[in-house]
């Protein structure tokens, strides 16, 4: 199975920081992969798809790039609505994995 | 646009049975594999299994392996998960989720507990 190791597990930020989240994976998934939001409560929301295609609705703030193995999630200005943990997600193959997660915290 | 719906979850004892339901709409349902992911309670996102479109194959997560077993009836454009044998570690929020044209679409998520 694809690992994916993300990065950090724990980020303490302020509004208005750019903020960056990376993704490893075990192997080459070329750009089968995903990036989610999730508030307590809520079921993921999907933020970038092909490791770099905004999902319809997301703010212009949120970028996702990479290929291969590593991929970066950034959000250029934070914004109090953000504060939540994120997800990367590998779907190369019917196998899929996930990141452990990012909590983004003041 | 594209929908998916869970239904079924709630709560049983240990040893238990349940049957998980993911009404689809909005996309060609066949040509499609579908998934079921889970979360644990304060735990990350868990794959549990998928098929492919025909559902002639399956796969499964080794924590599953054996016990649950993935369905779907593509007349009725429905995803199933039977659960036999269920744990205390079932214990999780179950979402029903597919990848279409690479973008990936994800349901509410059913609740399932087992408990005593």
């Amino acid at each position: 199975d694809v690992q994916m190791t993300q990065s950090p597990s724990t980020l303490s930020a302020s509004v208005g920081d750019r903020v960056t989240i990376t993704c490893r994976a075990s192997e080459s998934i070329s750009t089968y992969l995903a990036w989610y939001q999730q508030k307590p409560g809520q079921a993921p929301k999907l933020l970038i798809y092909k490791a770099s295609s905004l999902e319809s609705g997301v703010p212009s703030r949120f970028s996702g790039s990479g290929s291969g193995t590593e991929f970066t999630l950034t959000i250029s200005s934070l914004q109090p609505d953000d504060f939540a943990t994120y997800y990367c997600h590998q779907h190369k193959n019917y196998f899929w994995t996930f990141g452990q997660g990012t909590k983004v915290e003041i | 646009e594209i929908h998916l719906l869970e239904s079924g979850g709630g709560l049983v004892q240990p040893g238990g049975s349940l049957r998980l339901s993911c009404a689809a709409s909005g996309f060609t349902f066949n040509s499609y594999g579908m998934s079921w992911v889970r979360q644990a309670p304060g735990k990350g996102l868990e794959w549990v299994s998928a098929l492919s479109g025909s559902g002639a194959t399956t796969y499964y997560a080794d924590s599953v392996k054996g016990r649950f077993t993935i369905s779907r009836d593509n007349s009725k454009s429905t995803q199933y998960l039977q659960m036999n044998s269920l744990r205390a570690d079932d214990t999780a929020v179950y979402y029903c989720a597919t990848t279409v044209m690479g973008v990936n679409y994800w349901g509410q998520g059913t609740l399932v507990t087992v408990s005593s």
